[in-house]
């Protein structure tokens, strides 16, 4: 089973809500990774947690916050969003984070919305 | 994505070749990598090459690795409609005691009958 699963698969929200994004994955893997992609562009590195601590923080804002709840989930809070953080939210996982032999498989993504 | 460089798009007739190029400029470069992404779904890990390689294939897919050049290339034989994507290249190098990918911008491939 080399399978991400994200929910939702879409969101839409106003800019004074608080919504959560969840990842799931039952590979064993023990790196998990959000990335963000806007339209026409690649994803770009957002967190990266490495056994269920955050190794890795793209000085992302404070309206995103990260946490690893377990090994198999990763969940990403959001609040206050501005309408400029509307993009398709990735996640992915590896077997670890620090070897060069990790390939990372992604999920499907959740398109977020914010109005 | 500054240092992965792929042309923006391809077009090709169903049932020839596609050949994909991308520059890569980081030679501490481990694993070097081709994802595919369908409109609004998340990346498909299609191939990957180790940095010692020149060489792979995989059934319709071959990667060619020129390390001196820094240049790899995706070569999709009898390209069909349903290869039609963005492809992404990526190369994984060390960034604060990990290895995370780095991608290029992507390339287009639209296949038409």
């Amino acid at each position: 089973d080399t399978e991400v699963t994200q929910t939702p698969k879409h969101l839409v929200m106003g800019m004074t809500n608080k919504k959560s994004l969840k990842c799931e994955q039952h590979m064993g893997h023990r790196a998990m990774y959000w990335y963000k992609q806007k339209a026409k562009k690649p994803p770009e590195l957002m967190f990266v947690y490495s056994y269920e601590k955050l190794s890795i923080n793209e000085s992302v804002p404070s309206r995103f916050s990260p946490e690893c709840p377990n090994s198999s989930l990763l969940n990403l809070h959001l609040h206050a969003l501005q309408p400029e953080d509307s993009a398709l939210y990735l996640c992915a996982s590896s077997q670890t984070s620090g070897g060069y032999t990790d390939t990372q498989y992604f999920g499907p993504g959740t398109r977020l919305t914010v109005l | 994505g500054e240092d992965v460089e792929q042309s923006l798009f391809l077009s090709v007739r169903e049932g020839d070749s596609s050949v994909i190029n991308c520059t890569y400029t980081d030679s501490s470069s481990t694993y070097l990598y081709w994802y595919k992404q369908e409109p609004g779904a998340g990346l498909q890990l299609l191939t990957y090459i180790f940095s010692n390689m020149d060489m792979k294939q995989d059934q319709r897919l071959t990667v060619l690795l020129n390390k001196k050049d820094k240049h790899l290339s995706l070569r999709i034989a009898d390209t069909q409609t349903g290869d039609s994507a963005i492809y992404f290249c990526a190369e994984s190098i060390p960034s604060g005691g990990s290895y995370i990918p780095t991608f290029g911008r992507g390339t287009s491939l639209i296949v038409h009958p």
